[in-house]
């Protein structure tokens, strides 16, 4: 069984501070990485991918990868109360995307 | 340029009816995969098809449910029979199918509610 597990949250932070969303996964075939956000009633939306290990960063969001604890981070900077969404980490290997189970992220101005 | 259409938005069936739910990948891709969302929780994966092929349908109950991808059209999920725990948030995602990582695509997603 391949499995993605998350915390489900709800995770609180004060706007401003780093929000940091941990995702791991079970099967070490796995060759691709991705976070979605996805805001109540709405469809996820991708916004990093990451394909080895270190860190990613694009604009106020950095992914971190490190395949041999079978481990995918993101953290979001300068939190915005937009940013209050769930964080979905999703992997990736020969065909078969899964994904966890989300993370719900709360940014409190 | 159109994202991934899903149709209908929302679907109200009475137990025992027939469901069908409606995706057109985005242009140029050829690979859909279909989820099913509870509220609350993430998304389950259901059946990943290319164009006329089911690639793995290991996520998909064996009993009153199907899937297809035809050659022209959009990819249809089919609930026969529906009971009240069929309902949920239906979303569908493309994606070109090129090795190396996929990015999925979503549809705004079906919202099943079974009568």
């Amino acid at each position: 069984q391949k499995e993605v597990e998350q915390n489900s949250g709800p995770l609180s932070v004060p706007e401003g501070a780093i929000a940091s969303l941990n995702c791991t996964y079970s099967d070490r075939g796995s060759q691709s990485f991705f976070w979605y956000r996805q805001y109540s009633g709405k469809s996820p939306e991708l916004i990093m991918s990451i394909y080895s290990n270190g860190d990613k960063e694009d604009g106020r969001f950095t992914a971190q990868l490190n395949k041999a604890s079978q481990y995918v981070s993101l953290l979001i900077r300068d939190s915005q109360p937009s940013d209050s969404a769930t964080y979905l980490c999703a992997v990736y290997n020969n065909n078969d995307m899964r994904f966890g189970a989300g993370t719900r992220l709360t940014v409190k101005p | 340029n159109a994202g991934v259409m899903q149709n209908p938005r929302h679907l109200v069936r009475r137990r025992g009816q027939e469901a069908r739910l409606r995706c057109s990948p985005m242009k140029g891709h050829s690979h859909v995969y279909w989820y099913r969302q509870l509220p609350e929780e993430g998304l389950k994966f259901m059946v990943y098809l290319q164009k006329e092929n089911i690639i793995d349908e290991s996520g998909m109950p064996k009993e009153r449910f199907s899937a297809e991808f035809p050659k022209e059209g959009p990819s249809i999920l089919r609930i026969q029979q529906v009971v009240r725990g069929d309902s949920a948030a239906y979303f569908c995602a493309s994606s070109t199918g090129t090795g190396g990582g996929e990015k999925l695509f979503f549809g705004s997603g079906t919202q099943l509610s079974v009568l």
